[in-house]
């Protein structure tokens, strides 16, 4: 268990809906991750945040955007939702903000987009 | 862009066995990450190597990060079941790059 919690676990949705993904970091960890993973991408970095301020933007689609709480949760708002939206995606965090440090990763919301 | 290939994709091996895999880049990387990651779960971390010609060894595997700091290779002596997974390695250009890149992994089975 790494400390690092994700909901939900399975999520099943139509095509041009909207979800919300949501990530509690380790205690302790200012820093959230996210990153999207399927099978012909790998695991691909979407954005960071650090202590509630946006810090880095890997490949996030226009349609998707994310947000960090002042208690340090993050969620992540996927939109206009299509079939190659279906992928993993996993939070991670790390007590600071570089992003080269050890972070951990929570263990994943699985989205179907039918 | 820095892209790390990893080879070979797909790896089936006795027990017992031992094996190599490998992550190459024509990026230099201040630091690598290998992590592995089970059916169902987020990768773990195994190891971070951040100097070039660094060997680390963790029980059975030892991971080696090359001396131009672009490439790494894992190995594993007397594979074992629970070795089953996917590494998955990551690099960090460091230098105010905040984000990892990572490799689209090497699945492992080990077959007892």
């Amino acid at each position: 268990d790494s400390g690092v919690t994700q909901t939900p676990k399975h999520l099943i949705t139509a095509t041009g809906q909207r979800v919300t993904l949501r990530c509690s970091p380790r205690s302790g960890d200012l820093s959230v991750y996210w990153y999207q993973q399927s099978l012909d991408q790998g695991l691909q970095f979407l954005i960071q945040y650090y202590n509630g301020e946006e810090r880095a933007k890997g490949n996030i689609l226009e349609r998707f955007s994310a947000q960090q709480f002042p208690d340090l949760h993050s969620e992540l708002n996927l939109s206009s939702l299509e079939l190659g939206d279906s992928a993993l995606y996993f939070c991670a965090s790390s007590v600071g903000g570089n992003g080269g440090e050890t972070q951990y990763f929570g263990p994943g919301t699985r989205l179907l987009v039918l | 862009t820095q892209l790390l290939e990893q080879s070979p994709q797909f790896l089936s091996i006795q027990e017992g066995e031992n094996l190599t895999v490998y992550c190459n880049s024509s990026s230099v990387f201040s630091s690598l990450q290998w992590y592995r990651q089970e059916p169902g779960e987020g990768p773990v971390l195994l190891v971070t190597v951040v100097t070039g010609g660094e060997v680390k060894k963790l029980k059975r595997l030892t991971f080696q990060f090359g001396d131009a700091r672009k490439d790494s290779s894992l190995h594993i002596t007397a594979a074992q079941p629970g070795d089953t997974g996917l590494y998955l390695c990551a690099g960090s250009s460091g230098a105010g790059s905040y984000q990892l890149t990572f490799g689209k992994g090497t699945k492992l089975s080990v077959i007892p």
